[in-house]
């Protein structure tokens, strides 16, 4: 079955703590996205990949880092520095060719930090 | 940069009767794409329909049709024969060639009364 993961699907840390959410696709995309919603908004993007090795920030990019070391995945890394970071996090994958807006979604992290 | 803004935060609607989404967008581009996507409880983000700013037709998916004002940027959703199942959250979404990144409007939360 070809789709995207996104693991664990809870997650709990502690302040000051990083911690890395998962995302892994197998849809041989190339352009990935990591997007994040609060309650009872809509998603902002926080940083996305074109292609391996290469990302750029979006809208809330400070406080998160991420790496695209291979085409499958895209981890993304929740730092200290990030002052509000419970949140619901969303992956997403797109080609880059043919219809690049259409993009799919993993399940989503819902990530608790006290 | 673009924005989308979905000005109701909540709609409600009888099983089996019609309701209609509201969502506007700025932009200065030609070429473009708009989007409604479904977000149910489980949190994973659905596409429900897309319209191609380029085509005059407004799209239509089983129940679920737009109307689209591309002088008005205005793209709403109009959810015919509601059911129990269509009940969730609804957001409307931009892309661009341009921008080469979705940008997604606040959301909807449709309740459907049975």
């Amino acid at each position: 079955d070809g789709g995207i993961t996104q693991s664990p699907k809870y997650l709990f840390r502690k302040e000051g703590q990083n911690v890395t959410l998962s995302c892994e696709q197998n849809l041989n995309h190339d352009a990935m996205y990591w997007y994040r919603q609060d309650p009872g908004q809509g998603l902002r993007l926080i940083y996305y990949s074109q292609i391996v090795n290469d990302f750029q920030k979006g809208d809330i990019a400070e406080g998160y880092s991420v790496s695209r070391e291979k085409k499958e995945s895209f981890p993304l890394t929740v730092t200290s520095a990030q002052k509000n970071p419970t949140a619901f996090y969303l992956c997403a994958s797109s080609t880059r060719g043919f219809a690049p807006y259409e993009q799919y979604f993993g399940p989503g992290t819902r990530l608790t930090v006290t | 940069a673009q924005t989308v803004t979905q000005s109701q935060p909540e709609m409600s609607v009888q099983e089996a009767e019609t309701v209609t989404l509201s969502c506007t967008y700025d932009t200065s581009e030609s070429d473009y794409y708009l989007f409604w996507y479904k977000q149910p409880p489980s949190r994973q983000m659905i596409l429900v329909i897309r319209q191609e700013a380029y085509k005059q037709q407004n799209a239509t998916e089983n129940r679920f049709s737009v109307n689209f004002q591309k002088a008005a940027k205005s793209f709403s959703l109009k959810i015919s024969d509601s059911q129990l199942g269509d009940a969730a959250m609804y957001f409307c979404a931009y892309w661009s060639n341009a921008g080469n990144m979705l940008t997604f409007g606040g959301g909807t939360r449709l309740m459907v009364k049975p």
